[in-house]
């Protein structure tokens, strides 16, 4: 069965750092997404991805984020200058366009900023 | 942000028993309603979904019932089984281009034996 993966697993990085989280969506999908977990808290949503344009974007995704898909396959969030606050589960998620309204996840990337 | 409440943060259950996992909601802009399912490091498995237009969707022993005059959702497990045992997340996407999911604070759902 298709699915959504992530690399790293678990990042650590310093802050001030800048860190690149790395997704393969499922193949056929067009719509992209970014969210993430805050331990303790719920799942926010970061960005979505369509048609190699932000579609939507969340008051969290400031200038020190982008997403960019650089080639067929895969999907990525840069985080510029990483600050402690940042520590939290990522999770890239996808769907196909045209209704298809289900966000398939990938297993999330752990990030600690230190 | 709490457009979307599981007031729930826990519910225990015996084998082979329904599960009922409740859901709230406050913005009437929701169209489309998800459940997903999580175990401990793993990202959310999508289980079943269900639109505005509708009240129930089945798809074998889960079914989500939405009643949008009261602002709800709920899921239902029949029967449910210990590896069910995970936490569960009710998401609502709100109407638009972007297909925003808010999700739920969750409810750890633990089937015993």
């Amino acid at each position: 069965e298709p699915e959504v993966t992530q690399t790293p697993s678990h990042q650590v990085t310093q802050m001030g750092q800048e860190v690149i989280l790395r997704c393969v969506p499922i193949s056929n999908h067009l719509y992209f997404y970014w969210y993430r977990q805050i331990l303790g808290q719920k799942v926010e949503f970061l960005v979505s991805f369509y048609n190699n344009e932000i579609s939507e974007k969340s008051e969290i995704f400031d200038d020190q984020f982008s997403v960019e898909r650089p080639d067929g396959s895969n999907f990525t969030l840069k985080i510029r200058s990483t600050k402690l606050e940042d520590s939290a589960m990522y999770f890239c998620a996808s769907s196909e366009a045209l209704g298809g309204y289900e966000q398939y996840f990938g297993p999330g990337t752990r990030l600690t900023v230190t | 942000d709490q457009q979307v409440k599981q007031n729930s943060p826990s519910l225990s259950v015996q084998e082979g028993r329904i599960s009922i996992l409740n859901c709230d909601y406050t913005n009437s802009m929701f169209d489309y309603f998800l459940w997903y399912k999580k175990y401990p490091a793993e990202g959310p498995t999508f289980l079943i979904s269900i639109s505005s237009i509708k009240d129930k969707n089945e798809d074998g022993r889960f079914t989500v019932f939405l009643n949008k005059s009261a602002k709800h959702l709920s899921l239902h497990i029949v029967p449910s089984q210990p590896g069910d045992s995970a936490v569960y997340f009710c998401a609502a996407k709100l109407g638009g281009y972007g297909n925003k999911l808010v999700f739920g604070a969750g409810t750890i759902l633990r089937v015993k034996s």
